[in-house]
């Protein structure tokens, strides 16, 4: 089976700019997390989709959302981006129950000039 | 945000020595998962653990869960130079909340062996 997939790998934006990230799951698994990881923050959690539906969130504030398409593949949007977005963004996928193991992508790191 | 309370923060150990590190919470979790991530890539699953007590190994990891549910063991034996890396420790679930989807994760160990 295909691991998790995320495009682009890397990514170069300006302030004040928007992103979209992408993530593919592994096939099979509905559930699609995302995490953002900085040296000092370390890994937090963004936002959880399951059947094209948010389930949970995390403390990130609305310029950070989300969404899920039919076949489960997944996109991050950051609006407005700031310097302190700079991060290496993270997708997890499991089958989707609360207690599923979940297996991360590559990551994409995005860096805000 | 809630973080683990992961140690050591960094090891410098001499290959072919044990390691050990980890991990502890002021909440329970019912499942507890190690991680090992290499520099520009995103965690690798070692080991997860679903019930309070077990011990489980995968080759030359053995992690624990513990008793209380607030605490969980990662040992390496006999390290090897690929063994390098940042260890995450991650709790999934527990006490109130919704827990779909959020792992928590420890600071990481910067596991370094030297040849």
């Amino acid at each position: 089976k295909a691991g998790v997939t995320q495009t682009p790998r890397y990514l170069i934006k300006t302030r004040g700019q928007q992103v979209t990230l992408s993530c593919s799951p592994i096939s099979g698994h509905r559930s699609v997390s995302w995490y953002q990881q900085t040296p000092g923050q370390g890994l937090q959690f963004l936002f959880e989709y399951f059947s094209e539906t948010q389930r949970n969130k995390g403390n990130f504030p609305g310029r950070f959302s989300g969404r899920q398409f039919s076949n489960s593949r997944s996109e991050m949007n950051v609006s407005t981006l700031e310097l302190g977005d700079s991060a290496l963004y993270l997708c997890a996928s499991s089958p989707g129950t609360a207690r599923d193991t979940q297996y991360f992508g590559p990551g994409t790191r995005l860096t805000v000039l | 945000g809630q973080q683990l309370n992961q140690s050591p923060q960094s090891m410098f150990i001499q290959e072919g020595e044990d390691v050990s590190m980890n991990c502890t919470s002021s909440s329970i979790f019912n499942t507890w998962l190690w991680y090992k991530q290499d520099p520009g890539e995103g965690p690798v699953l070692l080991i997860a653990l679903y019930k309070a007590g077990e011990l489980t190994s995968n080759g030359r990891l053995t992690a624990q869960f513990g008793i209380t549910r607030k605490d969980s063991f990662l040992n390496i034996s006999a390290s090897i130079p690929s063994d390098v890396g940042i260890y995450f420790c991650a709790g999934q679930g527990g006490a109130g909340g919704t827990s779909y989807g959020k792992l928590t994760f420890g600071q990481g160990t910067i596991l370094t062996v030297h040849p």
